[in-house]
């Protein structure tokens, strides 16, 4: 199975600070069809996960221009340009080229400073 | 606007058997795949089951095959997991969530199964 690694498990942000996640996986995403099927979700605390980002840098229908994915082969990055108030929770990175399994990466929590 | 709404969960016994349901709504529920994940307290996210359109692609987890069992019924736009000979370790809130081409979109709030004695 892929292994996802997120780092850090913990981020501490000021209000309309920058924020960045790092997701590294074990094996290249790309896929024999060429895509990257590399996800970013987000889940506030109490709600259910909701898609940001998907293959790489593609973001989700209402979803802020101030988040961003990037990344290729193996080390992917999310960023928030000036984080605010609703972006707390947890920010997990999944794969979908090599399944099944999908895998996620452990989480990062994002907190207000 | 797609729904998915998570029914069935509640407390179970170790080596009991408990179905979850999920209700669609929002979106033609016969053209997708689906899948069933969950999350222990606390932790993280792992996905548990994966059917096709037509429920002939079935996948499952390791830590579920044998059983688990995912069905779907698309004339009443629902999806199902029955989960036999529980475990505490499958103590979860269990989401069902819509699937597009290696991609997971929609998810729905979840429903809590607790295994414990």
């Amino acid at each position: 199975d892929v292994v996802m690694t997120q780092s850090p498990v913990s981020l501490p942000v000021t209000l309309g600070q920058p924020a960045s996640i790092s997701c590294r996986s074990s094996q290249s995403l790309v896929h024999r069809d060429g895509n990257t099927y590399l996800n970013w979700y987000h889940q506030r605390p109490g709600q259910s996960p909701r898609r940001l980002i998907y293959k790489v840098s593609n973001r989700d229908s209402g979803v802020p221009d101030r988040f961003s994915g990037s990344g290729s082969g193996t080390d992917f990055t999310l960023k928030i340009s000036r984080v605010e108030a609703e972006d707390v929770g947890v920010y997990y990175c999944m794969q979908a080229t090599h399944w099944p399994p999908y895998t996620f990466g452990q989480g990062t929590k994002l907190e207000i400073k | 606007q797609v729904q998915l709404v998570e029914s069935g969960g509640g407390l179970v016994k170790p080596g009991g058997s408990l179905r979850v349901s999920c209700a669609a709504s929002g979106f033609t529920f016969s053209d997708y795949y689906m899948s069933w994940f969950r999350q222990a307290p606390g932790k993280g996210l792992e996905w548990v089951s994966y059917m096709s359109s037509g429920g002939s692609i079935i996948y499952y987890a390791d830590s579920v095959k044998g059983r688990f069992t995912i069905s779907r019924d698309n004339a009443k736009k629902s999806l199902y997991l029955q989960m036999n000979s529980l475990r505490v370790e499958d103590t979860a809130v269990y989401y069902c969530a819509r699937e597009g081409y290696h991609n997971t979109d929609y998810w729905g709030q979840g429903t809590l199964v607790t295994v414990s004695s």
